[in-house]
C-alpha cells in the first residue's frame, strides 16, 4: 500500500483565495482525521470522519474551514477565503478505527501572503 | 474537552543516557495513550502506545507507563542514539472524540 496520499504537497496563495487540500487515506481503514500544525498551536485535530461522516468537528476554526468526505477513498479540506494566519502544515492521517493507529500522510505545506 | 500538557518542551541528554518525557491529562475517560515521533520536515509516526487497562509497556529501548489515578503517563528512551533526535508527542482521547496531542518535545542527543 502507498501509505495516505496528500495533494498538493506544497500551496502558495494569496489571501482571500480557495484553497482545497486533498487526502486519499489508506484502503480498508474507516477513519480519516485533519490535523494543522504550527510552531505555535502544535498538532491540532481538526475533524475526523468514521466510515464517511463527520464526528467531530469542534477543531475547525471557523466556518471559513470546510471538510468533506464523498467516499471511503477520498477527503477534502476547503478554506474559504484564505488568510496569512492559515499558513501551517495540514496533515491527513487514517485507521482502522479511532483507538487504532493513526498513519499520516506527507502533509500540505500551505502559505498565504 | 480533552487537555494535554507536555514537559520538558527542550530535553538534551548524552548519548547512551536515558531521557524520559512526561503528559499529563485532564479528561479521565481517556483510555488510548499514543506518542508519535517526528523528525525534521517529516511526518509523525508511532512508536508506542498504551491502553488504560494497561500500566506499563515496553518495546526494545522505549517504554511507556500510565498512572490512571494522577492522570499521567510518561515516554522512556533508554541508552539514547543519535537517531532518537526528533520531536515527540504524546497524545490522549476516549475514543470520541479523536486524539488531543500534547505541545511536543524536542529531544536533542548530543554525541
Amino acid at each position: 500500500d502507498a501509505g495516505v496520499i496528500q495533494s498538493p504537497r506544497h500551496e502558495v496563495t494569496e489571501m482571500g483565495q480557495e484553497v482545497t487540500l486533498r487526502c486519499k487515506p489508506i484502503s480498508g481503514h474507516n477513519s480519516l482525521f485533519w490535523y494543522r500544525q504550527t510552531m505555535m498551536r502544535g498538532l491540532e485535530l481538526l475533524i475526523y470522519f468514521n466510515n464517511n461522516v463527520p464526528i467531530d468537528d469542534s477543531g475547525m476554526p471557523e466556518d471559513r474551514f470546510s471538510a468533506k468526505m464523498p467516499n471511503a477513498s477520498f477527503s477534502t479540506l476547503k478554506i474559504q477565503p484564505s488568510e496569512p494566519r492559515d499558513s501551517a502544515v495540514y496533515f491527513c492521517a487514517s485507521s482502522l478505527g479511532t483507538w487504532d493507529e493513526q498513519y499520516f500522510g506527507p502533509g500540505t505545506r500551505l502559505t498565504v501572503t | 474537552g480533552e487537555n494535554v500538557e507536555q514537559h520538558p518542551s527542550t530535553l538534551s541528554v548524552q548519548e547512551g543516557d536515558s531521557a524520559v518525557i512526561k503528559c499529563t491529562y485532564s479528561d479521565s475517560a481517556s483510555n488510548y495513550f499514543p506518542w508519535y515521533k517526528q523528525e525534521l520536515g517529516k511526518r509523525p509516526q508511532l512508536i508506542i502506545d498504551i491502553r488504560s487497562n494497561v500500566g506499563e509497556k515496553k518495546d526494545q529501548r522505549i517504554a511507556v507507563t500510565l498512572n490512571k489515578t494522577a492522570k499521567h503517563f510518561s515516554l522512556h528512551i533508554t541508552e539514547t542514539q543519535p537517531e532518537d533526535s526528533a520531536v515527540y508527542f504524546c497524545a490522549a482521547s476516549n475514543g470520541a472524540d479523536g486524539l488531543t496531542f500534547g505541545k511536543g518535545t524536542h529531544l536533542i542527543i548530543q554525541p
